[in-house]
Parts: C-alpha cells; sequence; structure tokens
C-alpha cells in the first residue's frame, strides 16, 4: 500500500509565482512527515518537517507546509518562487516502529520559468 | 565538514563485478539506513542499523547485497555479481536516537552504473 502520494511528478511555475507541491499520506497512526529537496546528483537535503503540535510549520528557503489531519494532506507551499527553487522536491513519512525508516513518495520536478 | 559522507561518489562497473561503498554518518549519530534510488523514484529503505545491530532489511536487498556497520560507526554496502538492473544512487543517512521526528541527514549519495 502507497503511503505517501505526490500528485503531479513535473511542475512548472513562473520566477515570483506560487509554488505549491502536494503530498497526500495514509496511516493508522499519528504520522511524521517530512519534505525533502534533491538538486542534481545531489543527496536530498530537509527543507522542513511536522511531528506534533502547530500544524502549519516553517523550514528553511522561505518554505512552508500545513498539516491537514482531516484530508491526510501536507502540501509544500512557497509563496514567490526563484530560480534557485528548481529540484527534485520529496514527501516523506515515518510510520512508526523501531526503526524510524522513511517512507518517500516519487518525488515532483519542480522547474522555475524566468 | 560534520556531515553524512559517502565515497566514491561515482562508480562505474561491468556486470558481475563486486562493488562496495563506503558511509561515514555524523559522528554521534548512532542510527544508519541505507537507500536505493532509481531514476524518477523516491529512495527506497534498504536496511537499517542501530550502533552495529542490523536490525531491518529490505525485501529489496537480495542475497547479493551485504551491508555492515562493523564497530557502529562507519558502514559498507557491498553488492556481488552486480547487475544492470543494480544502477542506482546509493544513499546513506543517519539520525540520532531520538524520536520519529528527528528525521534523518543524507550524504550525497554513491551513483552506480553497471555496464
Amino acid at each position: 500500500a502507497q503511503s505517501v502520494t505526490q500528485l503531479g511528478s513535473h511542475v512548472s511555475v513562473s520566477e515570483g509565482a506560487l509554488v505549491l507541491l502536494r503530498c497526500n499520506y495514509s496511516s493508522s497512526v499519528p504520522p511524521y512527515l517530512f519534505w525533502y529537496v534533491q538538486y542534481p546528483n545531489q543527496g536530498l537535503q530537509l527543507l522542513l518537517k511536522y511531528t506534533t503540535g502547530a500544524t502549519l510549520v516553517k523550514g528553511i528557503n522561505g518554505f512552508e507546509a500545513e498539516f491537514k489531519k482531516s484530508e491526510t494532506s501536507f502540501h509544500l507551499t512557497k509563496p514567490s518562487a526563484h530560480m534557485s527553487d528548481a529540484a527534485e522536491y520529496f514527501c516523506a513519512v515515518i510510520l512508526g516502529g523501531a526503526t524510524n525508516k522513511l517512507i518517500f513518495g516519487t518525488g515532483t520536478l519542480l522547474a522555475v520559468q524566468p | 565538514d560534520t556531515g553524512v559522507s559517502q565515497n566514491p561518489r561515482h562508480k562505474i562497473t561491468k556486470r558481475g563485478q563486486n562493488v562496495t561503498f563506503r558511509c561515514d554518518p555524523i559522528s554521534e549519530h548512532n542510527r544508519l539506513y541505507w537507500y536505493r534510488q532509481t531514476l524518477g523514484q523516491g529512495p527506497e529503505f534498504l536496511t537499517y542499523f542501530q550502533n552495529e545491530a542490523q536490525l531491518e532489511k529490505s525485501r529489496l536487498l537480495s542475497d547479493r547485497f551485504s551491508a555492515e556497520r562493523p564497530k557502529g560507526s562507519f558502514s559498507t554496502l557491498e553488492i556481488q555479481r552486480t547487475e544492470q538492473g543494480d544502477s542506482a544512487m546509493y544513499l546513506c543517512a543517519s539520525s540520532s536516537e531520538g524520536g520519529a521526528g528527528q528525521g534523518a541527514f543524507f550524504g550525497q549519495g554513491t551513483r552506480l552504473t553497471v555496464v
């Protein structure tokens, strides 16, 4: 069963426009949710995470995400895209258990047009 | 640099050869993970160590794959008799003993190409 679904494998926005990358999860236990960014031929960098508490979380580079339990969503947003935001973005979840392993979505490639 | 370090960054090998990758985690992290990422996909979990103990292995980790973390510090991932389907990015990550909310810190990966 797919635990993380990212809608849209490719998203293109204009520089200065709103960025919205969608992520939905399935979990029978309270999840821990993460967004990672990957630049070409690089590893993954943590953008932000939700564990408990405030459902709107802010991360690096002006990104934020809101945990909506009723919608099982954790969409990533940024008010104004910059050319340097062009990268692949992965939503991930930890569903508990002893290992705390991350389960990733298939990723969304963000292109930013000048 | 106190991040996760992986070597080599790139490896090209002929089918049937053995390859070994190394991961040096963040020094105070006792949890270490290996993931595999193929083109157009998200990383997939391969195996997990807590200190020197390998506590979980994915069914993706066939008997040609072996991972070790002999002293609870660095880890190696060996692939024997490589196949073209093994071509992928192999990512190592580490985290501290804290709860699941820690997430994990990733290295830059080793890109394997089997020709």
